[in-house]
Formats: C-alpha cells, structure tokens, sequence
C-alpha cells in the first residue's frame, strides 16, 4: 500500500542551524512528491515538488529537497533556519494514475526555532 | 488572485448536531478536493470532484458524510449527525487539470464536536 513515512515528530533547531526533515515514501509507481508548510493559524502552502528531472529540487522560502529513487526519500533542507520557519512540515506522495488523484500524506514534523 | 477559500474557520458543535462545511475553490479550476486530519494525525483524503461530479469518494468515512458541488462551482460537505470522532481540521484543496498538478489548499475549518 502506498504510504509516506516522517520518522520525525518533533524537531528543534537553533536560529541559523542547518535543517533536515526526513521522508520515506512507499509506492509503487514513479513517485510524485510534496512538501508542504503549515504554519500556525495557516493552511497548507506548498513548499516544492518533485515530477521528474533533476533530483535536486529548489523550493520556496530557502528549502531545498533531494529525491534519491534507491533510498525511497524526498529529504527537505535548510542551510540556515530562521524563527520563522517554526511550522508543522508534511511530506507527500501523489496519486495520479489508475484514475486517481489525491495526495497521501504523512503524519507531519513539528519544527521548534530556538532563538 | 483569490486562493481557496474555506468557511467557517472554526466549528464548535455538540454530538448529533448537522454542521455544513464550505470551500470556494480557485477561480477556474475544475478539480476540487477534500481531506482531513483527525487528532493529530495524517492528513487524509475524503474526496475528488471534477466540476459538479465525484470522481472518487473512496476517503468518504461513512454515510454521515455528504459532499456536493452544484454548479461546479464551490463545495459543501455536510456531517450529518456529527459524531465525536468527527473532530478535526478538513481542508479543501483546488487543482486546474487532472494529473499532476499541484494542489492549493485552503485554511481549513477546525470542527469539534462535544
């Protein structure tokens, strides 16, 4: 069954340290990837994507994610954090074909900025 | 442009009660979605239209639930009668064309039932 997998509940980091939240994705199919960013009292804003191409993708606010196909992840990067990007984060996995089209998601990072 | 729109942004309800949700898509696109997240849990998928009909209801979780898009235009998803278990964040979400394209989510309505 196709499913997305953030090990990580809650993360915190210090203002100006580097960021990895991690994903792992199962499904079947060429993957589609997502990241998403929900701030508090905020809806979902998309963060970046992953169709095909380069594995490296470049997103907004800073992020970068990675997509390596052999370790079935879409790791999402910041070199350098700010109090701002305190946020939950979640990863997710389109389902466009068979004649669906949805996305599956995972459970969610909490991400905690310490000044 | 207007983003996806979504009212009420909070609904506080007591067991048995009828609350309607509704989402204001983006103007033009004809894929409209609806998910939610129960306690702190995965954001899930309750359904999909395409314009005025559903092309997958396969998230829907039971029979209380009622979605329509008359028009083709926003959407309304009725909970009827509302169930403890009900309690959550439901988001709508837009898309121009079938595939791949990105989805816009809207805020959410955080709906608790008492």
């Amino acid at each position: 069954a196709q499913s997305v997998t953030q090990p990580d509940i809650h993360i915190t980091v210090s203002e100006g340290a580097s960021l990895e939240l991690r994903c792992n994705y199962s499904y079947g199919a060429t993957p589609y990837l997502f990241w998403y960013v929900q701030s508090p009292g905020q809806g979902l804003q998309l963060l970046l994507k992953y169709f095909s191409g380069d594995t490296l993708v470049q997103g907004i606010k800073g992020f970068e994610a990675e997509f390596k196909r052999s370790q079935s992840s879409f790791n999402l990067r910041k070199p350098s954090v700010h109090w701002s990007d305190a946020a939950e984060y979640f990863c997710a996995v389109g389902m466009f074909s068979g004649g669906y089209n949805k996305l599956i998601f995972g459970a969610g990072t909490r991400l905690a900025v310490h000044p | 442009e207007a983003g996806v729109t979504q009212f009420p942004s909070h609904s506080v309800i007591e067991k048995g009660q009828t609350v309607t949700l509704r989402c204001d898509p983006i103007s033009g696109h004809d894929n409209l979605y609806w998910y939610r997240r129960v306690m702190g849990k995965e954001i899930k998928f309750l359904l999909h239209f395409v314009k005025e009909s559903k092309q997958d209801e396969s998230g829907m979780p039971n029979n209380r639930f009622l979605a329509e898009r008359t028009g083709g235009t926003y959407s309304t998803l009725k909970v009827q009668p509302a169930e403890l278990e009900d309690s959550g964040v439901y988001f709508c979400a837009s898309s121009q064309d079938h595939g791949s394209e990105t989805q816009y989510f809207g805020p959410g309505t955080r709906l608790l039932v008492l």
